[in-house]
């Protein structure tokens, strides 16, 4: 069965540092597209970050670039989002997604509270 | 990287049809074939129930159908049931590498 299962939510202060992980089973890892998309409380999905099967190209929306880095470790089958500056807009749950063009199948997702 | 637009609700009774419209731009939904629809129920993970414009994975209700014309995406749901009551949201490749996602759309079933 494919599945995928994030961790490393919390709550962090304005400013603050935080790393969310994704971990991959029932499948070949390396030969996928990965995606963070998140959901803000109150508002509509928003896709965050890609990267290639290898690492070699990553991607972001506007909004988290210079604060987010997308990463993987294939041997380890498992997907990583630093995010760093928080702040407050970047609260919601955040959901790793498996593919390139539509992302399939999602995680249950990890709860990301920035507040003071 | 602006959403796509879609409705922010709509609602029909059991049985009836419903269909939900998505517009993008040139860059995303015009350019390419690789639109997707997912539904979310409150507190779950999203599902993909049509890929590349009116394709169904295995496994999801024929009832659920997806179209394009230009830079408009459409999701239609036949016969509706009480359980398909959630949030669609579209999404689409774009020319950036990039995915963008509609603002989503609050399906009621009266």
């Amino acid at each position: 069965e494919v599945q995928l299962v994030e961790s490393g939510g919390g709550l962090v202060q304005p400013g603050g540092s935080l790393r969310l992980s994704c971990a991959a089973s029932g499948f070949i890892f390396s030969n996928y597209w990965m995606n963070w998309v998140r959901l803000a409380p109150g508002k509509g999905l928003e896709w965050v970050a890609n990267i290639k099967e290898d690492g070699s190209e990553k991607y972001y929306v506007d909004s988290v670039k210079g604060r987010f880095t997308i990463s993987r470790d294939n041997a380890k089958k498992s997907l990583y989002l630093q995010m760093n500056s928080l702040r407050a807009e970047d609260t919601a749950v955040y959901y790793c997604a498996r593919g390139k063009y539509h992302p399939t199948p999602w995680g249950q997702g990890t709860l990301v509270a920035v507040s003071s | 990287q602006s959403a796509l637009t879609q409705p922010a609700s709509v609602s029909g009774s059991p049985g009836q049809s419903i269909t939900i419209s998505c517009t993008g731009t040139s860059s995303d939904i015009g350019d390419y074939s690789y639109v997707s629809w997912y539904q979310q129920h409150p507190g779950k993970a999203p599902k993909l129930m049509i890929y590349e414009v009116n394709n169904r994975p295995s496994g999801v209700s024929n009832r659920f159908s997806g179209s394009k014309s230009g830079n408009t995406a459409s999701l239609t749901i036949s016969g509706l049931q009480a359980e398909d009551e959630a949030d669609y949201y579209c999404s689409s490749y774009t020319s950036s590498t990039t995915l963008v996602f509609g603002g989503g759309t609050k399906l009621t079933v009266l």
